[in-house]
This record gives structure tokens, C-alpha cells and sequence, in this order.
């Protein structure tokens, strides 16, 4: 089946740095990808959709000079946390449309983040 | 208020148990709608759709009442491998596309 490769999927860094996570659809070709992000206990809440070749759409309360996404390609986003505070550590998941499959998106692993 | 509602539980059962959890939902516009598993530190795995109908896989029944906007799902003969957090989930075309929303989740705890 499909699957969506996400790395790294664990990250624990100093304050004030930028940490990059990538999302790759490893058998389909995905003009779609969505982040979300997780605190615990809480649903996973949606922070932006990627679309391949263009900006993403950001959901409201999503800083997106924050959260930098770049979608190159049709199986490759990248959500970027730009100088993360420890506010910023939480679990990002990305996931990833495929117009033929039957599941309405298939998720990453997920990258838990904590910022020291 | 939340657009997806669910109890947070835990709900602690013997194995063997019958158990349901249901659901709420505040938009009339959610198109689709499904439950997923999410294990401890995990992504969601989708476990199924549900449909107006109802419908069923193993033990496992999915109901949807649109009127009310209420999606149950109840889980006969519980396993310990069935502990876990059930996510209620609901399809909305908002902006130009299809988002998935996610209740916060109902925690299970299958005890032998």
C-alpha cells in the first residue's frame, strides 16, 4: 500500500534553532500534503496544506514566517520550524493525498520535537 | 465549541467487553467521516469509515446519524491489542480543499 516516509523522526535541539522535517510519498505521486501537530493529549490539529508548486495554505493561528513549507515536487514537502522555542515541541505529522487510493490520506510517522 | 466532540475517556475494560464511544460533530457540511487508532506516540491509522448506513469489519461497527450529527463506534469482544486512542475524524471541503478534522480522542485500556 502507500506508504509516507517522514524524517527524522526524532529531534531534540537547543533553542533558537532551525529544524527541517521532511515528508516523502514513496509509491504515489501526492499534489497534496498536509502538516499537523499534535501536543499531548490534544487532537492532531492541522497547520497548513502543501500543494506541489505552489505556497501553502495556512490554517488560522499558523505563524508561516514560523513554519516554512516548501513543496518541490510531487513526493517531497518539507516543513521547516524556524528558530524553535520550547513552545514549539510537539509531534508533526505530515500525510499525504493520493487521488486513487482508498484511504482519504495516508501519515507519515511523525517527528517529535523537543526544543531545550 | 470544538468541531469534532469526543469523551476523553479512559474507559478501562476486561477483555471480552463490549465498549462504544461516540461522537459530535458541529459542521453540517463534513462530507465524510471515519474512525482512527492512534497508539502512544504514533501516527493515526485508519481503522474505518463510517457510513449512514452503518457498517461493520470483524468486531468492529461504525454508525452515523447525519440529522444529529452523532458518529458512534462500538467494539465487541475486546482484545488487550485494542487498547489504544480512538480518533473520531470528519472530511469538511473548506477552501478550495478537503481537511481532515480531528477530535482529541476516546483512550481505551483493555485489561485481562
Amino acid at each position: 500500500g502507500a506508504v509516507v516516509s517522514q524524517h527524522p523522526s526524532r529531534v531534540i535541539c537547543k533553542s533558537g534553532t532551525s529544524v527541517k522535517i521532511e515528508c516523502r510519498s514513496l509509491d504515489f505521486q501526492a499534489t497534496t500534503m498536509f502538516w499537523y501537530r499534535q501536543f499531548p493529549k490534544q487532537s492532531l490539529m492541522l497547520m497548513a496544506t502543501s500543494n506541489e508548486g505552489s505556497k501553502a495554505t495556512y490554517e488560522q493561528g499558523v505563524e508561516k514566517d514560523k513554519f516554512l513549507i516548501n513543496h518541490a515536487s510531487l513526493t517531497l514537502s518539507t516543513l521547516t520550524v524556524t528558530s524553535a522555542h520550547p513552545e514549539d515541541s510537539s509531534f508533526y505529522i505530515c500525510s499525504a493525498r493520493d487521488s486513487y487510493g482508498d484511504q482519504p490520506q495516508h501519515f507519515g510517522d511523525g517527528t517529535r520535537l523537543s526544543i531545550l | 465549541r470544538k468541531e469534532v466532540e469526543q469523551d476523553p475517556g479512559p474507559f478501562n475494560v476486561p477483555e471480552g467487553a463490549t465498549v462504544a464511544f461516540n461522537c459530535t460533530y458541529s459542521n453540517s457540511a463534513s462530507q465524510s467521516f471515519f474512525w482512527y487508532r492512534q497508539d502512544c506516540r504514533k501516527e493515526p491509522k485508519l481503522l474505518m469509515s463510517v457510513y449512514s448506513s452503518g457498517n461493520e469489519d470483524g468486531r468492529f461497527t461504525a454508525q452515523l446519524n447525519r440529522a444529529s450529527q452523532y458518529i458512534s463506534l462500538l467494539i465487541r469482544d475486546s482484545k488487550l491489542s485494542d487498547s489504544a486512542t480512538y480518533l473520531c475524524v470528519v472530511n469538511l471541503f473548506s477552501g478550495g480543499y478537503n481537511k481532515l478534522i480531528f477530535g482529541a480522542g476516546t483512550r481505551l485500556a483493555v485489561h485481562p
